[in-house]
């Protein structure tokens, strides 16, 4: 079965400091795989996605994140921490067939960005 | 503005109650999704559908039930079922052809059973 395994369910950095959320995913076929952003009390909002092609997917608010088959992960980062960031980060991978697909999300981890 | 409506922001319900909540999308989306978010727990998926008047269970589809009567709407009613019902209810909506679709979310409804 297809799943998603988040590293961490709390990461705190400096401001200016390197993010780095972990991911790693399990799949029997080619994944596609999200990473999204929760503030409280909100919905998801999507990061970024990886379908297919180039392997660092870039997205909003200074976002990336690297595909790796040969581990199976799927790590965001961002190279310099802002206040603004500290929200809940979720990495989802989509699974079934094309006609009838769903969306998994991992559990989730928050981010605190200390002053 | 298109976008994933969901009513009301905030409920309460007594023990014993079933409660409807609402989701309403104007995307032309083919699927939609409920989910439910508890601490620690992440999002963890109801029922969805792909189409109109049919739609399949998730992994905690106990104590819950859908309708799926038109395409923009996907409403969630919560039974005397369902033993912990206080939760973040989140509904989402895709394209629903093909596995690169991403979701998008309403802002979510929060139930408190009192």
């Amino acid at each position: 079965a297809q799943s998603v395994t988040q590293l961490g369910s709390h990461v705190s950095v400096s401001e200016g400091a390197l993010v780095l959320l972990r991911c790693n995913y399990s799949s029997s076929v080619p994944p596609y795989l999200f990473w999204y952003v929760q503030y409280p009390n909100q919905g998801l909002q999507l990061l970024l996605k990886y379908t297919t092609g180039a392997t660092l997917v870039k997205g909003i608010n200074g976002f990336e994140a690297e595909f790796k088959k040969s581990e199976t992960s799927f790590h965001l980062t961002k190279p310099s921490a802002h206040m603004s960031d500290a929200a809940e980060y979720f990495c989802a991978v989509s699974v079934g067939y094309s006609s009838a697909s769903k969306i998994i999300f991992g559990s989730g981890t928050r981010l605190s960005i200390r002053p | 503005d298109g976008g994933i409506t969901q009513s009301p922001k905030y409920l309460f319900r007594k023990e014993g109650q079933n409660v409807t909540l609402s989701c309403e999308q104007n995307l032309n989306h083919d699927a939609m999704y409920w989910y439910r978010q508890d601490p620690g727990q992440g999002l963890r998926l109801i029922y969805y559908s792909q189409i109109v008047n049919d739609f399949q269970k998730g992994d905690i589809a106990e104590g819950y039930s859908v309708s799926r009567e038109k395409k923009e709407s996907f409403p969630l009613t919560v039974t005397s079922a369902q033993k912990n019902p206080t939760a973040f209810y989140l509904c989402a909506s895709s394209r629903g052809q093909g596995l690169n679709t991403e979701a998008f979310f309403g802002q979510g409804t929060r139930l408190t059973v009192v």
